[in-house]
């Protein structure tokens, strides 16, 4: 079962930044946290991943709590191009285990 | 450019005929690589683990004898859809982990199938 909670869907305006959130209480010191989008009839594609501290790419930002429970993945200025199913994730495992996808959150861009 | 590749994109077949499903890693040695399935408005689901070399591990619920994996090159992962239903239709991704960079997993563009 996925490990981790996010809200079903949300909505952002065009040209503007998106916070999107994810609970993940039971996170252990060796966890790392990733984040995965999912566009319409396409496979995921990775966006970010972290352990402790916040990071930062080109495709977004992520703030990392100090307790580790709960993570926001930021998108500065988004696009129409940014509208798709984004899935947070708590990776416990090591490099030859897949991934557990939760339900993630469906991000609507209105222009 | 794309790490995985995935093929077909698409497929839509009569009701018991078995479907090939290939995926290919295109830019390293994969000995292990990840078989998802997603049904409609729903999440990713494991499938199954492929091995290059040896017997496929499969999650809980899905039957190794309907979905036929061989991993016999590290470049190659096949998933077979046996005696096809209805109830087979949906979005099979694969997924091969990632070896440099920050990618734990690269995934294919999927494949749809539709079963009638």
């Amino acid at each position: 079962d996925a490990k981790t909670t996010q809200p079903n869907s949300m909505e952002s305006n065009e040209e503007e930044p998106v916070h999107l959130p994810c609970n993940h209480s039971t996170i252990s010191g060796t966890d790392y946290i990733h984040w995965y989008r999912q566009l319409p009839s396409q496979g995921p594609e990775y966006v970010i991943h972290g352990l402790t501290s916040n990071v930062n790419n080109r495709m977004a930002s992520l703030a990392i709590a100090e307790d580790r429970k709960s993570s926001t993945l930021i998108l500065h200025r988004a696009t129409l191009r940014d509208a798709a199913v984004y899935y947070c994730i708590q990776d416990s495992g090591g490099g030859a285990d897949g991934l557990t996808f939760g339900k993630g959150t469906h991000l609507i861009i209105q222009p | 450019g794309a790490v995985v590749s995935q093929h077909p994109s698409r497929v839509i077949c009569k009701s018991g005929t078995s479907v090939k499903i290939e995926c290919r890693s295109l830019d390293f040695q994969a000995t292990t690589m990840f078989w998802y399935r997603q049904f409609p408005k729903q999440s990713l689901m494991l499938m199954a683990t492929s091995n290059e070399g040896s017997k496929a591990t499969y999650e809980q619920g899905v039957e190794k004898d309907k979905f036929l994996i061989n991993h016999a090159s590290l470049t190659l992962s096949t998933l077979t859809v046996t005696s096809a239903h209805p109830e087979d239709s949906s979005f099979y991704i694969c997924s091969v982990p990632g070896q440099k960079g920050n990618e734990k997993l690269f995934f294919g563009s999927g494949t749809q199938l539709s079963v009638l």
